[in-house]
């Protein structure tokens, strides 16, 4: 079936560090893939997506790019702040829209400063 | 905006004991989504409508578990009796659905944290 795997966490950095958090993927078919977030005692929010291969998905300085031949879209920040510690989740979703999501474990990030 | 508007936000019962979520989705999102959340896991879809239709309850479990989404707004998620396992942060979810096309995006609650004892 269709599932996603997200590097484990926590993942712990300081201030103004470069963050990759590893996200593959197993699909059947050509999903969309996902960036939410979630900050504490908040709901998840959408940070990203891509739709098709060799898209890029960006937003508040986040990036991700869907690789079709390895499989992945890893997420990326060139410099974290304090604020960007929450908890991240990657997912894909196999019908047109976001119908049906499918999601990783999550992965924990804490910025020191 | 408003948001998904979830409540209550904490819930703490014994076992065997009944319980119910309620959930209001954001104004005119027609299609509506409840996910259980484990502890360091990712949400998992237990039922998902398109108005007042049920279209993917395959994860419910039936036995226990029931939903309702009267008039195609509200819904409330009912476990009746819970079970320690039940323990989970439960989340209502809604968007535009097919209405959306290939932008439709799912907008989260704050999710009610329940405690089973």
């Amino acid at each position: 079936g269709d599932s996603v795997t997200q590097m484990e966490g926590p993942v712990t950095l300081s201030e103004e560090a470069f963050l990759t958090i590893n996200c593959t993927y197993t699909a059947t078919g050509y999903p969309s893939l996902f960036w939410y977030v979630q900050y504490p005692g908040e709901g998840l929010q959408l940070l990203l997506k891509a739709t098709k291969a060799d898209d890029k998905g960006s937003n508040k300085g986040f990036e991700a790019t869907y690789r079709k031949e390895t499989t992945s879209f890893h997420l990326e920040k060139g410099s974290v702040q304090v604020s960007d510690s929450a908890v991240y989740f990657c997912a894909l979703s196999v019908s047109q829209g976001a119908q049906k999501l499918v999601f990783g474990q999550g992965t924990r990030l804490t910025i020191n400063p | 905006e408003a948001g998904v508007v979830q409540s209550p936000r904490y819930k703490i019962i014994e076992k065997k004991q009944p319980v119910a979520f309620w959930c209001n989705p954001i104004s005119g999102h027609n299609t509506l989504y409840w996910y259980r959340q484990n502890l360091g896991q990712g949400p998992e879809l237990l039922i998902r409508y398109e108005n007042e239709e049920a279209v993917d309850d395959s994860q419910l479990p039936k036995d226990r578990f029931s939903a309702e989404r009267l008039k195609g707004v509200d819904s409330t998620l009912k476990i009746q009796p819970a079970e320690l396992g039940d323990s989970a942060v439960y989340l209502c979810a809604s968007s535009l659905g097919v209405l959306g096309g290939s932008t439709d995006t799912q907008y989260f609650g704050p999710g009610t944290r329940l405690t089973v004892l």
